[in-house]
């Protein structure tokens, strides 16, 4: 099983959809948990870190489910410029970012 | 006023040739890192440094081989490069509490070097 696992995509959303986003880990000591956005051929960009209680900023809410080992992503109210890949990522005791793979969303008219 | 650079931003070169890229930070963060981006866009990680010293290398070739001159920089030389090594490399930095502890800080990319053996 791979460390960390997101479905690669594409999500093909209509701008104002709602659209969410999951993140499963595979590593029960992982620490802290992050979103990271990705533009085509630019650098990982840290979107929100995830805290335990779940975090909310502007139309995006992060939650974090340490029982079921899952992190979630939820977009409202899309943009076209929400168009990105979506990592999602998190520290271990070696203090390292472990990222998955990556979730594409395409936002469309 | 850029945070993390790295330098070049392209490197087209022949298999065998020895090539470096370059990294530098003035965030004054303690700790800085290399990643790999493959062609699938998996983004891994391949060393850390704290304060110029060597805290992370995750089975990398010793083809490879990282230098900190200073906590600001972060240089990647690779020796004998093979076709394999054809991706974009990002350099990362993040601030820590001492003895290199970085959980829960964020980590500042740069803009990556788009690596193309031929």
């Amino acid at each position: 099983r791979k460390e960390v696992e997101q479905d690669p995509g594409p999500f093909n959303v209509p701008e104002g959809a709602t659209v969410a986003f999951n993140c499963t880990y595979s590593n029960s000591a992982s620490q802290s948990f992050f979103w990271y956005r990705q533009d085509c051929r630019k650098e990982p960009k840290l979107l929100m870190s995830v805290y335990s209680s779940g975090n909310e900023d502007g139309r995006f809410t992060a939650q974090l489910n340490r029982a079921s080992q899952y992190i979630s992503l939820l977009i409202r109210d899309s943009k076209l410029s929400d168009s990105a890949t979506y990592l999602c990522a998190y520290t271990g005791t070696a203090s390292k970012l472990t990222f998955g793979t990556g979730t594409r969303l395409q936002v469309t008219l | 006023d850029t945070a993390v650079s790295q330098t070049p931003k392209y490197l087209v070169t022949q298999m065998g040739n020895d090539k470096s890229i370059k990294c530098e930070q003035n965030l004054g963060h303690d700790t800085m890192y290399w990643y790999k981006q493959d062609s699938k866009k998996f983004l891994k990680i391949m060393f850390s440094y704290n304060n110029k010293e060597l805290i992370i290398n995750e089975t990398v070739p010793n083809r490879f081989s990282p230098k900190s001159p200073d906590k600001a920089h972060l240089n990647l030389h690779i020796n004998s490069l093979e076709l394999g090594d054809s991706a974009v490399y990002f350099c990362a930095s993040s601030q820590d509490l001492a003895g290199g502890i970085t959980e829960g800080y964020e980590q500042y990319f740069g803009p990556g070097t788009r690596l193309t053996v031929t």
